[in-house]
């Protein structure tokens, strides 16, 4: 099991803003990023650092970090959105690379 | 600009190595700046961080992994590479080579290859 958690599934209306959480007690340490992945494709980095979006990645992405959990906020979700979307940061040891398990997102 | 590209065998049997090439363009694969991993996902599964390396020649597994791979760098060829031994099919995956960047005080793996996949069996 990874040391980060997310949801496995969230939804969200077309146009509406849905959160995306990843928790992990090394995140009271470490910062994190995201990623979002179509079927077929690789991963994509849309946000790292605290909140900071990759040149390209638009700016309805936006992160945030709170205690031990750290979240990425899609507000006004679009069809192209619809997507998995992992987190990574470091294990609790903080010498190794950790993925949290994703979250498949569906924009209804 | 920047590509990754993964090569290798697309099918390895069981007990033997799986080997992979990741050739990089765009930028020198000796630049101080970055990090080269390979991370791999099971089929409907999550992503699986493998290690990376550092020129000239730091290493950095997973816990899990550790006592069957080995990440090693070509700067002549630009290239670096994954070996896992002694795979099962529990290895059988896509696995992608990416550029890690510690950007903001977090692992940012910026540029990723298309990924290829490797079935044991």
């Amino acid at each position: 099991s990874s040391e980060l958690t997310q949801d496995p599934a969230v939804s969200v209306a077309l146009g509406q803003s849905v959160t995306i959480t990843c928790q992990g007690d090394s995140l009271r340490r470490y910062s994190a990023s995201w990623y979002q992945q179509k079927p077929g494709q690789a991963p994509e980095l849309v946000m790292y650092g605290k909140n900071t979006r990759p040149s390209g990645i638009p700016d309805r992405f936006s992160g945030s970090t709170s205690g031990n959990t750290v979240s990425l906020t899609i507000s006004g979700a679009q069809a192209d959105d619809e997507a998995d979307y992992f987190c990574n940061s470091r294990d609790s040891s903080g010498d190794h690379v950790v993925f949290g398990g994703g979250t498949k997102l569906t924009v209804l | 600009q920047l590509q990754l590209q993964e090569s290798g065998p697309g099918l390895v049997k069981p007990s033997e190595t799986l080997s992979l090439t990741c050739t990089v363009s765009g930028v020198s694969i000796r630049n101080n700046n970055y990090y080269w991993g390979w991370i791999r996902q099971p089929p409907g599964k999550g992503l699986e961080w493998i290690g990376h390396l550092y020129y000239p020649g730091s290493t950095y597994y997973s816990p899990s992994l550790r006592s069957r791979v080995t990440i090693s760098i070509d700067t002549s060829k630009n290239q670096f590479s994954l070996k896992l031994i002694s795979v099962t099919a529990a290895d059988t995956a896509v696995y992608y080579c990416a550029r890690l960047w510690l950007a903001a005080g977090s692992d940012a793996f910026d540029f990723w290859g298309q990924g290829t996949k490797v079935a044991v069996s």
